[in-house]
């Protein structure tokens, strides 16, 4: 049964901050990964997804990366604002049958103090 | 380009009560998935359903059903409402080309109170 994992649950950093937020997966027989962001109350917002085969993405100030051999992913945020403070998930998706479905952790809750 | 919507935006029910919520997947999505995000449990896969069939099933009981219509929105369907059926339900869709899965995207949600 694939576990996904998102330590600390919350951090809080000084506005301009370059940051990492770390997740890891117990099953690296995964199809992709996406990283999440989800307002307080709302819907969740694609950021990244990373096929398996691939080693990173990047969309703006946001990067991502995956190892699937250590089953580990991290999403690095570059001079981070006040307007990134949101949860942030990860999700790994399945290939086949019961585990065709996405993962998520718990997530971490980022506050950007101006 | 309209993103996932959904129905109703809040919803308050007794125990016991049905309860019924509508997803609408972006144009030219097949597939629709449903997920519970409840209090301390984190976001839980429910069901996923493409070209009209069932797929695939979390670990909920039977009482959570649902269905995919042909043009491809969706229902959720809670019977015999507990109070820990309270939750933010949200609904994603994607495309798929025979076994490669797009990305999925999510609708704003639909919040569930059961008294």
């Amino acid at each position: 049964k694939q576990e996904v994992t998102q330590i600390p649950a919350a951090l809080s950093v000084p506005e301009g901050e370059n940051l990492v937020l770390n997740c890891s997966f117990t099953d690296s027989a995964i199809y992709n990964l996406q990283w999440f962001r989800q307002d307080p109350g709302k819907g969740l917002t694609s950021l990244l997804l990373i096929q398996s085969s691939q080693r990173e993405q990047t969309s703006g100030r946001l990067n991502a990366s995956l190892d699937k051999s250590s089953g580990r992913s991290t999403l690095y945020i570059a001079a981070s604002q006040p307007g990134d403070s949101a949860t942030y998930l990860c999700a790994v998706e399945g290939r086949t049958g019961a585990n065709s479905k996405l993962t998520f952790g718990k997530g971490i809750t980022l506050s950007v103090r101006p | 380009e309209a993103g996932v919507t959904q129905s109703p935006t809040h919803l308050i029910k007794t125990r016991g009560q049905q309860a019924t919520l509508r997803c609408s997947p972006i144009s030219g999505h097949t597939s629709v998935y449903w997920y519970q995000q409840a209090l301390g449990l984190g976001l839980q896969f429910l069901l996923w359903y493409d070209e009209g069939e069932e797929r695939n099933r979390g670990n909920f009981p039977p009482r959570f059903s649902g269905r995919q219509f042909p043009n491809y929105s969706s229902e959720l369907n809670v019977n015999a409402l507990e109070l820990e059926d309270s939750a933010l339900y949200l609904c994603a869709s994607s495309l798929r080309y025979g076994t490669v899965k797009g990305t999925q995207y999510f609708g704003p949600g639909t919040r569930l109170l059961v008294l």
